[in-house]
């Protein structure tokens, strides 16, 4: 099975700010991977498609990049709803598997 | 708008059965694949299978964890879901949520839609 690991797995932030969460695939997905939002209490939200396509709906403020390996999501000028776990997910084959997530908190 | 409710959820002993269903509206049932992920209250994401659509005759993927355990079926006919859970453990307990997938441009399924869960607990 491809590990999915995700750093940092907390990191705490202040409104406005830019934050950076990565995830590392035990081996090459090509760019087969997805991000996820969720919130206490709710289900999980899809983000980000094939690395770096925003779902429908999901604002420009989200930013998935990367490919192989190494993959980065971006959120810019962080609002307070945006405070919640994020899920990077391995779509290169089954089982499709997630990362461990990271909490973005407030500062 | 696309909807997905799941139901069937409870308490359950440990070693019996469990049928879950999701009811899906908002969109051609039949197009899409579907899937089941679940999540220990407070803890991470873990997929348990999923089932493709009708043009892919609706073959299925299973988790390791719960392969030979879990069956997951759909009825066009009702545009439902559904999970056949047997054998349960009480590491089984969860939030189980259905979820639609949609396709990407190179013919990979990602997870689109979710519902809002429904929980199992398995314990004596």
């Amino acid at each position: 099975d491809i590990q999915m690991t995700q750093s940092p797995s907390s990191l705490s932030a202040s409104v406005g700010d830019t934050v950076t969460i990565t995830c590392r695939a035990s081996q090459g997905i090509r760019n087969h991977l997805a991000w996820l939002q969720q919130k206490p209490g709710k289900a999980p939200k899809s983000l980000i498609y094939a690395a770096s396509s925003l779902q429908s709906g999901v604002p420009s403020k989200f930013s998935g990049s990367g490919s192989g390996t190494d993959f980065t999501l971006t959120i810019s000028s962080l609002q307070p709803e945006d405070f919640a776990t994020y899920y990077c997910q391995n779509n290169d084959g089954y089982p499709l598997t997630f990362g461990g997530g990271t909490k973005v908190e407030i500062k | 708008e696309v909807q997905l409710v799941e139901s069937g959820g409870g308490l359950v002993q440990p070693g019996g059965s469990l049928r879950l269903s999701c009811a899906a509206s908002g969109f051609t049932f039949s197009d899409h694949y579907m899937d089941w992920v679940r999540q220990v209250p407070g803890k991470g994401l873990e997929w348990i299978g999923r089932i493709r659509n009708k043009a892919k005759s609706y073959t299925t993927e299973y988790a390791a964890s719960v392969k030979g355990r879990f069956t997951i079926s759909r009825e066009e006919a009702t545009n439902s879901l559904y999970l056949q859970m047997n054998s349960l453990k009480p590491e089984d307990t969860a939030v189980y949520y259905c979820a639609r997938a949609s396709s990407d441009s190179s013919g990979y399924y990602y997870f689109h839609y979710w519902g809002r869960g429904t929980l199992v607990t398995v314990s004596s």
